[in-house]
């Protein structure tokens, strides 16, 4: 069945850090992939998504390429700013389908100024 | 920007008590999710909900468990005799027909506490 693989934290970061958290999926068929980022007390809000190989998605300086090879979708962000500090969560849904989200456990990330 | 709405923010209740978690999708989707997130855990999928029927559903959404569409604009979780396990917190979740992405628009969520 579909799965999604996350980096486990929690990421502790100094401000102007460079980010990666992995992410790695397995899908019966073609799915679209997203971030989700959950701020201290409240819900889900979109980051970022991509429905296709290659296809970039881009938010708030973060950005995560659809690679089909490695069955990958990789958060990026360059400089991380203390109000990055939240839980990521890694998603995908079948494109076909779309009838439920699957989500990774979510890495928690702390920046510290 | 239309968004999904959950009420209560916050339940709490007492074991074996029945609760409904309320849900206002946004107003032109016609696909409805509940989702729940025990705490530090993953985000799990309950349910799916379109034409007024259960589409899919996950084993954890077991005959204590139930959704209804009672009015046309609220979608509610309603869980009969609420266990200790119960305590998470519970996504409400929408989509259109046709969304370019699947995308599915969440809702703030409603932390059910069981004591």
């Amino acid at each position: 069945g579909d799965s999604v693989t996350q980096m486990e934290g929690p990421v502790t970061l100094s401000e102007e850090a460079f980010l990666t958290i992995n992410c790695t999926y397995t899908a019966t068929g073609y799915p679209s992939l997203f971030w989700y980022v959950q701020y201290p007390g409240e819900g889900l809000q979109l980051l970022l998504k991509a429905t296709k190989a290659d296809d970039k998605g881009s938010n708030k300086g973060f950005e995560a390429t659809y690679r089909k090879e490695t069955t990958s979708f990789h958060l990026e962000k360059g400089s991380v700013q203390v109000s990055d500090s939240a839980v990521y969560f890694c998603a995908l849904s079948d494109r076909d389908t779309g009838n439920q989200f699957y989500f990774g456990t979510g890495t928690s990330l702390t920046v510290i100024p | 920007e239309p968004e999904v709405t959950q009420t209560p923010s916050h339940q709490v209740t007492q074991m074996g008590q029945e609760v409904i978690l309320r849900c206002v999708p946004i107003s032109n989707h016609l696909y409805f999710y509940w989702y729940r997130q025990i705490l530090g855990q993953k985000v799990e999928f309950l349910v799916s909900f379109y034409n007024n029927e259960i589409s899919e559903k996950s084993e954890i959404f077991d005959d204590q468990f139930s959704v209804e569409r009672p009015d046309g604009s609220n979608f509610t979780l309603k869980i009969r005799s609420t266990k200790l396990e119960d305590s998470a917190m519970y996504f409400c979740a929408s989509r259109a027909q046709g969304a370019v992405y699947n995308e599915q628009f969440f809702g703030p969520g409603t932390r059910l506490t069981v004591l």
